[in-house]
């Protein structure tokens, strides 16, 4: 595996479900990075953690919960979700901090029903 | 609040044709720019960075950053439909970590 991969590609849940994203970047990076993409709305980011440390949390809600056990793995556990949620959620990596390039995995299309 | 603005578009060009594609920026602090491009269906990636005012050029891709004015342009010379994509610009800031975007020009290149 090369750059950075996220599973599931594609993820349907109810507003009851528990479920997580997982994204692993084989890049020697230090900095993690979830995107919520939604139609019509500017990239949002959510988490950033730098060396399994979280230095970013948008005013995200709670239903969304991150996990980076390591600086190669970050994980996105999500419960109770609301149908505005649906969106294709991407996690980027990069070396350094925001002022280097951030590298994107294919993304996690979510729906909630 | 930082902001990065950009025309949605769409923005149709003919094959061959300059496409022009403009973003504009609140925080007079910023320093720097990226710009990704991002087909249908993919991930954003980075097509230039620009820290400085005036041009810079890459193969068909040339950046242009204006701080007093605080635009930031991206023109693609010699248009081609492998082109056709949202273009986003973005910009470091806020702190160490975050990268604000706009959302993003969609191109058309028709050939």
């Amino acid at each position: 595996e090369t750059g950075v991969t996220q599973t599931p590609r594609h993820l349907v849940m109810g507003m009851t479900n528990k479920k997580s994203l997982k994204c692993e970047q084989h890049l020697g990076h230090n900095a993690m990075y979830w995107y919520k993409q939604s139609a019509k709305k500017p990239l949002e980011l959510m988490f950033v953690y730098n060396f399994k440390e979280q230095t970013e949390n948008n005013s995200v809600p709670s239903r969304f919960s991150p996990e980076c056990p390591n600086s190669s793995h970050l994980f996105l556990h999500l419960h109770t979700l609301q149908p505005e949620d649906s969106a294709l959620y991407l996690c980027a990596s990069s070396q350094g901090d925001s002022y280097n390039e951030q590298f994107f995995g294919p993304g996690t299309r979510l729906t909630v029903l | 609040q930082k902001e990065v603005e950009q025309n949605s578009g769409p923005l149709s060009v003919p094959e061959g044709a300059i496409a022009s594609l403009n973003c504009t920026y609140s925080d007079r602090g910023s320093q720097s720019f990226f710009w990704y491009r991002q087909y249908s269906g993919k991930s954003p990636e980075l097509i230039m960075f620009i820290y400085s005012n005036g041009d810079k050029e890459d193969g068909r891709f040339t950046a242009q950053l204006n701080k007093a004015s605080q635009y930031v342009s991206l023109l693609i010379r010699d248009s081609q439909p492998s082109d056709s994509a949202t273009y986003l610009c973005a910009s470091p800031g806020g702190s160490n970590y975050k990268l604000t975007f706009g959302k993003g020009t969609l191109l058309t290149v028709n050939p």
